[in-house]
């Protein structure tokens, strides 16, 4: 069974429109996390969140909000599409507060196309 | 510039062969590496990690760190066709904090049986 779930797989939205990306996580981390993944670009941090706080947000754009309404839970609201905004959106989770450092769990990803 | 780098941008090996990749990160505060793999329509999963100088091996995986130069370098030993795929390199800095990782542009492996 997938331990991070996303949804949906695909999405294609016009430009302008708004949406939602989804991410439930059933790993029992406690920091979930928001990276971008488009063609000629590394794979790009968004934000992290911990107990349904944000801890650190490198998005330089107010159209994209997480927003986290359980522990385990953490979606991506996007508004005033843009078709710069086309890439895979991985959800990732992390346990923090053991002795190692926190390796991070990938979700599947949502690939979001904005015509 | 990017503040992860890595090279090559892409890599033929033969089956059996031995695949050398190599990271250096540009951020002096960064203090542990990471290795994920990234097969084609896949998210990335972890391979391997390291924060100490020296070398760290896991089955047909080496990893190597040299802190000094904030430079690490991944070696895969005999290669396997189902090795083919993206490897990205990240790094990180701070320990249990909720910060995401940086990420290189990555090498693509292609392993020829």
């Amino acid at each position: 069974d997938p331990k991070i779930i996303q949804k949906p797989k695909y999405l294609v939205a016009v430009t302008g429109s708004e949406k939602i990306l989804i991410c439930e996580q059933y790993l029992g981390h406690n920091a979930m996390y928001w990276y971008r993944q488009s063609a000629k670009k590394p794979l790009e941090f968004m934000f992290s969140y911990s107990y349904q706080k944000l801890m650190d947000n490198q998005t330089a754009s107010s159209r994209f909000q997480p927003q986290s309404s359980k522990k385990n839970h953490l979606d991506l609201q996007i508004t005033a599409l843009k078709p710069d905004d086309s890439a895979t959106y991985f959800c990732a989770s992390s346990l923090l507060g053991g002795l190692n450092y926190a390796e991070q769990f990938f979700g599947p990803g949502t690939r979001l196309t904005v015509l | 510039q990017q503040k992860v780098q890595q090279s090559p941008e892409s890599l033929i090996v033969p089956e059996g062969g031995m695949a050398s990749l190599n990271c250096t990160s540009s951020d002096r505060n960064v203090d542990y590496f990471w290795w994920y793999r990234q097969h084609s329509g896949k998210s990335p999963k972890m391979l391997m990690s390291i924060f100490s100088n020296g070398e760290k091996e896991e089955g047909r995986f080496t990893v190597h760190l040299n802190k000094a130069s904030l430079h690490t370098s991944l070696h895969i030993r005999d290669s396997q066709p189902s090795d083919s795929a993206l490897y990205l390199c990240a790094a990180s800095r701070g320990h249990n904090y909720a910060q995401g990782l940086t990420f290189g542009l990555g090498t693509r492996v292609s392993v020829f049986p």
